[in-house]
């Protein structure tokens, strides 16, 4: 099974601020196999990234994807009120199962 | 736009089956572009993967519930089901159902997701 850590726990931050969340793997991941996902209380996850940089449809420019390997960020150029939310990266790769890392909760400062 | 609506019992005692049922509508369950997914999410926790299915009929499941957990589907009804066997007080969690897009290799679309507690 492939463990997603993801770093912070959580992050407090304010409004228009830059925000970088890390997922690291316990072993590589192919890139078109991760993604990023935002949830908020009481709501599903949405899908922000996939592909490790890909947008998904309607999601804003300030939110970005990068890394390779085991090692992968999700940037927040300028925080919007919207944006304070958990976010999760998830792993595809051919071996079961299917994960998600443990989630960073960015939160208002 | 697939939209999913996760339906059953919130409440199922220790021991039985816990049964739900996730409607499919704004895309053929038969397109052949998703695995039609369950995931879940104990209380404050983060999310787990459980299974999926293809229009086919071929599944796909976590090892760590395989030996616990069926999901069908019905394409009559537009619909896909979990059932997973002998719970306890672990299995209390928010399920949610789900379409995994393998070409992005990604789950975007979601249901709202239903609250099952495990309580006698």
């Amino acid at each position: 099974e492939i463990v997603l850590t993801q770093s912070p726990g959580t992050l407090s931050l304010s409004p228009g601020e830059r925000a970088t969340l890390s997922c690291r793997a316990s072993q590589a991941v192919t890139y078109t196999y991760l993604a990023w996902y935002q949830q908020k209380p009481g709501q599903p996850p949405r899908l922000l990234i996939y592909g490790a940089s890909s947008r998904a449809t309607g999601i804003p420019d300030r939110f970005s994807g990068s890394g390779s390997g085991t090692d992968f960020t999700l940037t927040i150029s300028s925080l919007e009120p919207e944006d304070f939310a958990v976010y999760y990266c998830q792993q595809s790769t051919p071996s079961l199962p299917l994960t998600f890392g443990g989630g960073t909760k960015v939160d208002i400062k | 736009q697939v939209q999913l609506q996760e339906s059953g019992p919130g409440l199922v005692k220790p021991s039985q089956t816990l049964s739900l049922t996730c409607s499919v509508s704004g895309d053929s369950i038969t397109s052949g572009r998703y695995y039609w997914t369950w995931i879940r999410q104990h209380p404050g926790e983060g999310l787990e993967w459980i299974g999926n299915i293809y229009f086919s009929g071929k599944t796909t499941y976590n090892p760590s519930l395989k030996s616990r957990v069926s999901i069908s589907i019905d394409t009559s009804k537009s619909q896909f089901s979990l059932k997973l066997t002998s719970v306890n007080a672990a299995d209390t969690a928010v399920y949610f159902c789900a379409t995994y897009t393998a070409y992005d290799a990604c789950f975007d679309n979601w249901g709202r997701g239903t609250l099952v507690t495990v309580s006698s």
